[in-house]
């Protein structure tokens, strides 16, 4: 059972544009946000992450927007650059149960940006 | 400083044979996760272990066994390889499993280990 939905499965942005990437969840034992970047050939990279008692986070370029009873959040890329261009996973982290601390990823965003 | 390190770098087996894969974490973090990468997919829990205590399982077979030394390494097992195991298996450590502070259970990942099975 897919717990974290994520949308689109891929994503073109022209450069300096907007990269919007959305993620949706069911359980909600989930406490933290996490949003990775993966490069082809390489393991996943923190980029940024959120707590569900803050309803926005800004770092650089990247932010995370959260909206609890929804239970959505999704990632904004200002100014997207080429070299942004990669694979971006949300994921959740399930604080209860037998599986504690455990990271539910979605399926992925393949994000090209063109020059 | 020296990030999540993982061996081998690939490896090719043959179905029905076993592999050992190796993670050292982040110096100073005492809590390593495994997960398992498809192509196309995102991760997949298979193990968690705290402290060298296992802490959380996913839904992966009895193949797949897992422990944590005193130096806070670990190895995954995976016995009687088939077809379907071949992935990208990732290790990812963090500070602690659950702190009142910031950043002490956030998930920093390994390269991974690319494993065939043919």
């Amino acid at each position: 059972q897919q717990q974290v939905k994520q949308s689109p499965q891929s994503l073109i942005v022209q450069k300096g544009g907007i990269s919007i990437i959305n993620c949706a969840y069911e359980n909600t034992a989930f406490d933290y946000f996490p949003w990775y970047q993966q490069f082809p050939g390489k393991g996943p990279a923190l980029l940024i992450a959120i707590r569900p008692d803050v309803s926005e986070k800004k770092e650089g370029r990247f932010t995370i927007s959260f909206n609890k009873s929804a239970k959505q959040f999704s990632l904004h890329i200002m100014d997207s650059q080429p070299g942004d261009s990669a694979t971006y996973f949300c994921a959740a982290r399930d604080a209860g149960g037998t599986s504690y601390g455990k990271l539910t990823f979605g399926q992925g965003t393949i994000l090209t940006v063109h020059p | 400083d020296a990030g999540v390190t993982q061996s081998p770098t690939h490896l090719i087996k043959t179905r029905g044979q076993h592999v050992t894969l190796r993670c050292s974490p982040i110096s100073g973090h005492k809590s390593v996760s495994w997960y398992q990468q498809v192509l196309g997919q995102g991760p997949q829990f298979i193990f968690q272990y705290y402290e060298k205590e296992e802490r959380g399982r996913g839904n992966f077979p009895d193949r797949f066994s897992a422990r944590q030394f005193p130096n806070y390494s670990s190895e995954l097992n995976v016995n009687a390889l088939l077809l379907g195991d071949s992935a990208l298996y990732l290790c990812a450590s963090s500070l602690a499993l659950n702190f009142p502070g910031q950043g002490a259970y956030e998930q920093y990942f390994g390269p991974g280990t690319r494993l065939t099975v043919t």
